[in-house]
């Protein structure tokens, strides 16, 4: 149980184009998802914490019009990486957490690569 | 500042042995700590948690120690094997809120045949 799905697992997109990325919790219904990025050794950085029916919290640094977070339902969150950029290339990830348990559920990662 | 320090070098240790991580941390209150295991391109699978209140925690071959006065963290992987080699990597929570993570940057551990 506690599956975290993310679509798709890699992306090449040329500079300026947008990126959807979906993240499905398929077990388990998620009121509150949340979105990283991994750059190469480093550790996950939290970008937005996202919850359903509402408006995603992005943490100080991160551009909410550039990263634009969707979670229209208890299963699914999207993020949508626009006008990306070189610098924008990263590992992004996504969990889920159950309501009232500790831990969060990863998905699998998204490797994007912006030429 | 606020930091979360993990073994930044790599920890090689022959199989059966005990593999020990450590995770400091200062100018954080967590409410409780958590342990992940990465792979490779892959996300984090959740291993352990372990509430401010706690001392240890174990888990099959894993231990957990959290002293809260110390501010630090053990992660203990009793008779090693080669399949325990992966980054490991602490996360801070917090009470309140969405219970967002912190993340060190993780250890990488190689077990040896």
């Amino acid at each position: 149980g506690a599956v975290v799905s993310q679509h798709p697992s890699w992306v090449i997109c040329k500079s300026g184009t947008s990126v959807k990325i979906e993240c499905r919790s398929l077990d388990f219904q998620a009121t509150t998802m949340f979105w990283y990025r991994q750059f190469p050794k480093q550790s996950l950085m939290l970008m937005a914490t996202s919850n359903e029916g509402s408006k995603a919290t992005y943490e100080q640094g991160v551009e909410k019009d550039k990263f634009l977070i969707n979670h229209a339902s208890l299963t699914l969150s999207t993020l949508t990486v626009t006008s990306a950029h070189p610098e924008d290339s990263s590992f992004y990830i996504c969990s889920a957490q159950i309501p009232g348990w500790g831990e969060q559920f990863f998905g699998p990662g998204t490797r994007l690569t912006v030429l | 500042s606020q930091k979360i320090e993990q073994n930044s070098e790599a920890l090689n240790i022959q199989e059966g042995k005990t593999a020990t991580l450590t995770c400091n941390y200062t100018n954080y209150s967590p409410a409780y700590l958590q342990w992940y295991r990465q792979d490779p391109g892959r996300g984090p699978v959740f291993l352990l948690l372990i509430r401010e209140n706690e001392k240890e925690k174990r888990k099959e071959r894993l231990k957990v120690t959290f002293d809260t006065t110390l501010k630090q963290s053990l992660f203990h992987i009793t008779a090693s094997q080669p399949a325990d080699s992966a980054t490991y990597l602490c996360a801070l929570a917090f009470s309140g809120g969405y219970n967002k993570l912190i993340f060190g940057a993780g250890t990488r551990l190689a077990v040896h045949p």
